[in-house]
């Protein structure tokens, strides 16, 4: 049974950092591309970031660009999402996701991230 | 503002058939990009429905079927069920912009 454990969410001022993990089981880790994607209070889903399954191609929604890092350990089964300069905006539930072709097959619980003063 | 247009809600009694539509343009659906849905029930992830336009993941009803036509999709339920009650979000990838993109979801409400 595959699961997709987040973690690492919580509250945090603007500005501020954060690093997102979300840990692997019951598939070959390394065979997949692996995904972020968000949910803002209220909102529809946003996809955040995608990561190839060796780690060497990352891509990322422009609204993240060049503040977010994704990125993996392999041997871990572990993704992560370093965050940087966070605003109000971003404030939403992060979802992990495992990517099978150009969709999202499973799906972890999500971890809830606050931006606020 | 989403990339993939959806309505934003859709309503139907039990047993009732309903669609939910889903408009993209020449950069993600019309371009060829297959379109996906997901169906998330209040307080939980997201879990796929329909893949591939039309193919359903084990496990899934045979109630629900995708359909795709240029630049736009279709999700049908019928029978409908009060367990159907939840947001539904169709999904592509945009080739301008490089990465997957949503609908911004349809409620849908069972009478």
């Amino acid at each position: 049974e595959v699961q997709l454990l987040e973690s690492g969410g919580g509250l945090v001022q603007p500005g501020g950092s954060l690093r997102l993990a979300c840990a692997a089981s019951g598939f070959t880790f390394s065979t997949y591309a692996m995904t972020w994607v968000r949910q803002a209070p209220g909102k529809g889903l946003e996809w955040v970031s995608t990561i190839g399954g060796s780690g060497a191609d990352s891509y990322y929604a422009d609204s993240v660009k060049g503040r977010f890092t994704i990125s993996r350990d392999n041997s871990k089964n572990t993704l992560y999402l370093q965050m940087y300069s966070l605003g109000v905006g971003d404030t939403a539930t992060y979802y992990c996701a495992k990517r099978f072709f150009y969709f999202f097959d499973e799906w972890g619980q999500g971890t809830p991230v606050t931006v606020s003063p | 503002q989403s990339v993939l247009t959806q309505a934003p809600s859709v309503s139907g009694a039990p047993g009732q058939r309903v669609t939910i539509s889903c408009t993209g343009s020449s950069s993600n659906i019309g371009a060829g990009s297959d379109v996906h849905w997901y169906q998330q029930l209040p307080g939980t992830a997201p879990k796929l429905l329909i893949h591939g336009n039309t193919n359903r993941p084990s496990g899934v009803p045979d109630r629900f079927s995708g359909s795709k036509s240029g630049a736009s999709a279709s999700l049908a339920i019928t029978g409908l069920q009060a367990e159907d009650e939840a947001d539904y979000y169709c999904q592509s990838y945009d080739i301008s912009l490089g990465g997957a993109v949503f609908g911004g979801g349809t409620k849908l409400t069972v009478l």
